[in-house]
């Protein structure tokens, strides 16, 4: 089955730098990479998704690039504020419909953004 | 927007008890429900697929006995966690999308601990 690798794990940076999460996957027939935040005891909310015809996407400060060759995808957040704090998740799915939900988690990266 | 309602939120039951959480989708047809368990610090992990009127399709390492999904209305998943141990204590979460596969939206979670 699919696997997803996450890194890094914890990363702490200072309000206003930006931060990159990278993700790997191993299922080259995964079309569709979204990034979930999660605050503490919260549902997972989806901040920015990706699908594999695409190679980058953005919105405000958040961006996505995605290297399908390399199997990897990365989540870019630009002038971190500390509400970004959190903890991020990427995954990776296949298929089409409601069966492209089928997602694959990667173990997450608690963000700090110290003020 | 799109709501998903899971209830409860908190549950604290005897080892040995059976505990059933509800997911409903408030305002559109769930065709498709998700439901992941997710450990203190740890990721998500998808446990089972749920299509409504047909049985669910579990993930490998998932006892479908000890862990009875139904999903027998278009707004409407069950899980049931039968004969609960101490281990089987986390939070739960479910996640449903309606037909074609549009936006995947998340419960609040149940956080189950069993004593």
């Amino acid at each position: 089955g699919e696997n997803v690798e996450q890194h890094p794990s914890t990363l702490s940076v200072q309000e206003g730098d930006s931060a990159v999460i990278k993700c790997t996957y191993s299922d080259s027939a995964s079309n569709y990479f979204p990034w979930y935040k999660q605050e503490l005891g919260k549902r997972p909310q989806l901040i920015i998704d990706i699908r594999s015809n695409v190679g980058e996407k953005k919105d405000q400060r958040i961006a996505v690039t995605l290297n399908k060759t390399a199997k990897h995808f990365s989540l870019h957040i630009t002038e971190t504020q500390p509400e970004d704090s959190a903890v991020y998740f990427c995954a990776a799915s296949k298929g089409s419909g409601a069966g492209s939900y089928q997602l694959t988690f990667g173990k997450g990266t608690k963000l700090s953004v110290i003020p | 927007g799109a709501v998903v309602s899971q209830h409860p939120s908190r549950v604290i039951c005897k080892s040995g008890t059976s505990v059933k959480i509800e997911c409903r989708s408030l305002d559109f047809q769930a065709t498709t429900m998700f439901w992941y368990r997710q450990f203190p610090k740890q990721s998500l992990m998808l446990m089972a697929t749920s299509n409504e009127g047909s049985k669910a399709t579990y993930e490998q390492g998932v006892e479908k006995d000890k862990f009875l999904i139904n999903h027998a209305s278009l707004t409407l998943s069950t899980l049931t966690v039968t004969s609960a141990h101490p281990e089987d204590s986390s939070f739960y979460i479910c996640s449903a999308t309606n037909r074609g596969g549009g936006s995947l939206h998340f419960g609040n979670g149940t956080r189950l601990t069993v004593t």
